[in-house]
């Protein structure tokens, strides 16, 4: 199975700070990335998908970018709706493989 | 718009079989465009990809994680709209919160709706 190492596992940003969060394939996985954001007791909710494409709704301040086993979700300017989880889910190959997560938190 | 609702037992004993349920509203579990697929999360740990069904007619089209595959059974209902997961002879380890959700299969894919997950505690 391809593992997905992202990181960091937690962060501590204000509001209006650049956030990165990365994930790294252990193998090629051309652009079959998806970032998703959860909220506690939340459903997931689909950010970007195929590596830089916005899904439909999502605000613009959050991109992705990368190919083949580096990959970036960028949020440009953090809001207060965006403290939240999120994590990266594989879809190159089976089984599908996620990182472990990253918990953005208030600082 | 789509939404998934999963539902079934919260406590499961050692060695049973874990029986779950999704819902799904405002779409088709008969699209052959989404994969109906379950996700779980044990309380501390990552995220595990249990596998996904494709509706095909008579028959449908399963994919299981190798980790499971031993004791995984999905199907689906269209009767009902519902999609369903068996997890035979559980222990502890299976404790988790599940989710269903849909990946869409043609295109750039992604797992573009969720459910908000069940929590299922293994324990006697």
């Amino acid at each position: 199975a391809i593992q997905m190492t992202q990181s960091p596992s937690s962060l501590s940003a204000s509001v209006g700070d650049r956030v990165t969060i990365t994930c790294r394939a252990s193998q090629g996985i051309r652009n079959d990335l998806g970032w998703y954001q959860q909220k506690l007791g939340e459903a997931p909710k689909l950010l970007i998908y195929a590596a830089s494409r916005l899904q439909s709704g999502v605000p613009s301040r959050f991109s992705g970018s990368g190919s083949g086993t580096d990959f970036t979700l960028t949020i440009s300017s953090l809001q207060p709706e965006d403290f939240a989880s999120y994590f990266c889910l594989q879809q190159y190959n089976y089984p599908r493989t996620f990182g472990q997560g990253t918990k953005v938190e208030i600082k | 718009q789509v939404q998934l609702q999963e539902s079934g037992p919260g406590l499961v004993k050692p060695s049973e079989t874990l029986s779950l349920t999704c819902t799904v509203s405002g779409g088709s579990v008969t699209s052959d465009s989404y994969y109906w697929t379950w996700i779980r999360q044990p309380p501390g740990k990552g995220r595990e990809w249990i596998g996904h069904f494709l509706y095909g007619g008579v028959s449908g089209i399963t994919n299981y994680n190798p980790s499971l595959k031993s004791r995984v059974t999905m199907s689906v209902d269209a009767s009902t709209n519902q999609v369903s997961l068996k997890l035979k002879s559980v222990t502890a380890a299976d404790t988790a919160i599940y989710y269903c959700a849909r990946e869409v299969r043609f295109g750039a894919s992604a797992f573009d709706i969720w459910g908000q997950g069940t929590l299922v505690t293994v324990s006697s």
